[in-house]
């Protein structure tokens, strides 16, 4: 059964620094992985996806890579902002998408 | 239309009272996700449908939760007899086709409380 893993469970940081959020999963046979964002009473928002056969993509700030062999998950910030404070969810697809239980982030102004 | 599009966003229903949760996916997206989601925890996954069909349906967790699409577009995830563990956000999630490499987009949830 595949299940995903989401470290560090939560994580505050000064605005302006670079930070990485981790993701693992225990069966590397996954079509995709894909980051979202989760803002307080809203539902989630698409980041990246990466495909099985990459290594990664990038939008703006944001990086992503993808280690399918070690079951491994990066998703890189850069140059932190207040407004990038949200719960960030790692989610891989086999036959059915599997959550983590997300990272919350606050960024401190 | 533009997102996925939820109703109601909120509900509060005494225990034993059954609930309907309406989903408009995308226009033209095929395949079609309900999630529920408890405070604090990841989306867990219920059921799938492409187009019509309901695929998959491991993840409703008891014979009290029922979904149909019967057109292929607007889906409708009924509660029958809620308990207070129902208590959740149930997100609808809809992508272009069952292809792996499309993107879900999810609608902002129906936050359901039973009381």
């Amino acid at each position: 059964k595949q299940e995903v893993t989401q470290i560090p469970a939560a994580l505050s940081v000064p605005e302006g620094e670079n930070l990485v959020l981790n993701c693992s999963f225990t069966d590397s046979a996954i079509y995709n992985l894909q980051w979202f964002r989760q803002d307080p009473g809203k539902g989630l928002t698409s980041l990246l996806l990466i495909q099985s056969s990459q290594r990664e993509q990038t939008s703006g700030r944001l990086n992503a890579s993808l280690d399918k062999s070690s079951g491994r998950s990066t998703l890189y910030i850069a140059a932190s902002q207040p407004g990038d404070s949200a719960t960030y969810l790692c989610a891989v697809r086999d036959d059915k998408i599997i959550f983590g239980k997300g990272t919350r982030l606050h960024i401190l102004p | 239309g533009a997102g996925v599009s939820q109703s109601p966003r909120y509900k509060v229903a005494k225990r034993g009272q059954d609930v309907a949760l309406r989903c408009d996916p995308i226009s033209g997206h095929v395949s079609l996700f309900w999630y529920q989601q408890a405070l604090g925890q990841g989306p867990e996954f219920l059921t799938y449908f492409q187009n019509e069909a309901q695929l998959d349906k491991s993840g409703l967790p008891s014979d009290r939760f029922f979904a149909e699409r019967p057109e292929g577009s607007v889906s409708t995830l009924k509660i029958q007899r809620t308990q207070q563990e129902d208590s959740a956000v149930y997100l609808c999630a809809s992508s272009l086709s069952h292809n792996s490499g499309n993107t879900i987009y999810f609608g902002e949830g129906s936050w359901l409380t039973v009381v």
